[in-house]
């Protein structure tokens, strides 16, 4: 159980063009998800929480106009990257705590790898 | 701010071999600990959390032990196997926050 899954599993876009990533959690539902970016050989960032029916809470420095985060359903979240760059290629992870759970799991998405031409 | 500090890798042992993965902190107040396992081709799983000073979390054979006093949370375990291979995350959260703030990741390869 608990199982999230993250679509497209790695993308390559031309740069300008937007990419949509897709966060679902499989077999409970989810109030609260969770946006992270990892670079090489770093740390798991957080770049913002998604809640859904309402905005998403960015970090502070990362650029909601640019990452879009749409949480439609208590079983989906996507993350858009609009006009994406070189400099977004990155590694992007998902995470969803199940409603009723502890407020600290989250069930982490496999991941998704962006490069950017 | 917050942070999480943990031995760079990547970490090669041999199988049965002794585990140790560093894990620092900073925090304001009292954080939750938690180390995560990352296997190939998977998402970030839990594997031990501690909440409290002097806790020790295990799971799996792995432990870790919350010391205040060193700001640590070092994780280890006897005897290592092939399957443990994966990359390891050090995290904490500040009480009553969802947030997890995540140290580097070690990975880990074990030789047979």
């Amino acid at each position: 159980g608990a199982v999230v899954s993250q679509h497209p599993s790695w993308v390559i876009c031309k740069s300008g063009t937007s990419v949509k990533i897709e966060c679902r959690s499989l077999d409970f539902q989810a109030t609260t998800m969770f946006w992270y970016r990892q670079f090489p050989k770093q740390s798991l960032m957080l770049m913002a929480t998604s809640n859904e029916g309402s905005k998403a809470t960015y970090e502070q420095g990362v650029e909601k106009d640019k990452f879009l985060i749409n949480h439609a359903s208590l079983t989906l979240s996507t993350l858009t990257v609009t006009s994406a760059h070189p400099e977004d290629s990155s590694f992007y992870i998902c995470s969803a705590c199940p409603i009723g759970g502890a407020r600290e799991t989250q069930y982490f998405g496999p991941g998704t790898r962006l490069l950017v031409l | 701010g917050d942070s999480v500090t943990q031995m760079e890798g990547p970490v090669t042992l041999s199988e049965e071999a002794f585990l140790t993965i560093n894990c620092t902190y900073t925090a304001t107040g009292y954080p939750s600990l938690f180390w995560y396992v990352q296997y190939p081709g998977e998402g970030l799983q839990l594997l031990l959390k501690a909440t409290k000073a002097d806790d020790k979390g295990s799971n799996k054979g792995f432990e870790a032990t919350y010391r205040k006093e060193t700001t640590s949370f070092h994780l280890e375990k006897g005897s290592v196997q092939v399957s443990d291979s994966a990359v390891y995350f050090c995290a904490l959260s500040v009480k009553g926050a969802q947030k997890l703030v995540f140290g580097q990741g070690t990975r880990l390869t074990i030789n047979p």
